[in-house]
């Protein structure tokens, strides 16, 4: 079974300042997939952005990009020119891609509560 | 942009009693999920479906059952019902599986 491990249970951070998110995983599987949501007070889980084992290349949305290491089992968050729109929970997500049709599910970290100081 | 559809968005029930969750997915995608979110929670998977066939199943009671319509909307039936079963049940759909899965806003079920 996949754990997903997200070490800090809170962060803050200053308007317009970077932040990084950490998350860990471990798996046996080779294809698999890793995300990253925002739950803001709404409780609206939203899909911040998506990264394929199989990319060496970290991926990039906007203000937000990655740090993928493949070898250390290690994806963590980078949030620039922090908003205070930002302030949410930070979930990291796993997904198995091994598998057709099944075992697609996400198996998330406990979440890191993400500050945005004015 | 169509996003995911769940209804009620709040219910509040006793218990013992019965609750019916429904889930419209994004035009076009094929695949449901469930999942269950306790206070200071993580989301926990329940269940999904696809293409109208259970394809997983997670951590769920055998008091819930659900099922895939033939268009494409799913629902969550929780019979005998108890105070923990009170949390945020969220609806999730995808298309093409590594795109991600997109939630709905959930449903708040407070069971008194």
């Amino acid at each position: 079974a996949q754990t997903v491990t997200q070490s800090q249970p809170e962060m803050s951070v200053q308007e317009a300042e970077t932040v990084t998110l950490s998350c860990t995983y471990d798996t046996s599987e080779n294809n698999y997939y890793l995300f990253w949501y925002k739950q803001p007070p709404s409780r609206q889980m939203i899909l911040v952005i998506r990264q394929e084992a199989y990319k060496q290349q970290n991926a990039t949305e906007n203000r937000f990009s990655v740090n993928f290491q493949k070898a250390a089992k290690s994806f963590s968050l980078k949030i620039s020119d922090s908003q205070l729109g930002d302030t949410a929970m930070y979930f990291c997500a796993f997904m198995n891609g091994e598998s057709g049709g099944s075992n697609y599910k996400l198996t998330f970290g406990k979440g890191t509560l993400l500050t945005v100081n004015p | 942009a169509a996003g995911v559809i769940q209804s009620p968005r709040h219910l509040i029930k006793e218990k013992r009693e019965t609750a019916t969750l429904k889930c419209y997915p994004i035009p076009r995608h094929d695949t449901v999920y469930w999942y269950q979110q306790g206070p200071g929670q993580d989301p926990q998977f329940l269940i999904s479906f696809y293409e109208k066939m259970q394809s997983d199943k997670g951590s769920i009671p055998d008091r819930f059952s659900a099922q895939q319509f033939s268009d494409y909307h799913s629902e969550l039936n929780m019979s005998s019902l108890e105070l923990g079963d009170s949390a945020l049940y969220f609806c999730a759909s995808s298309f093409i599986m590594e795109e991600g899965q997109y939630f709905g806003p959930g449903t708040r079920l407070t069971v008194t």
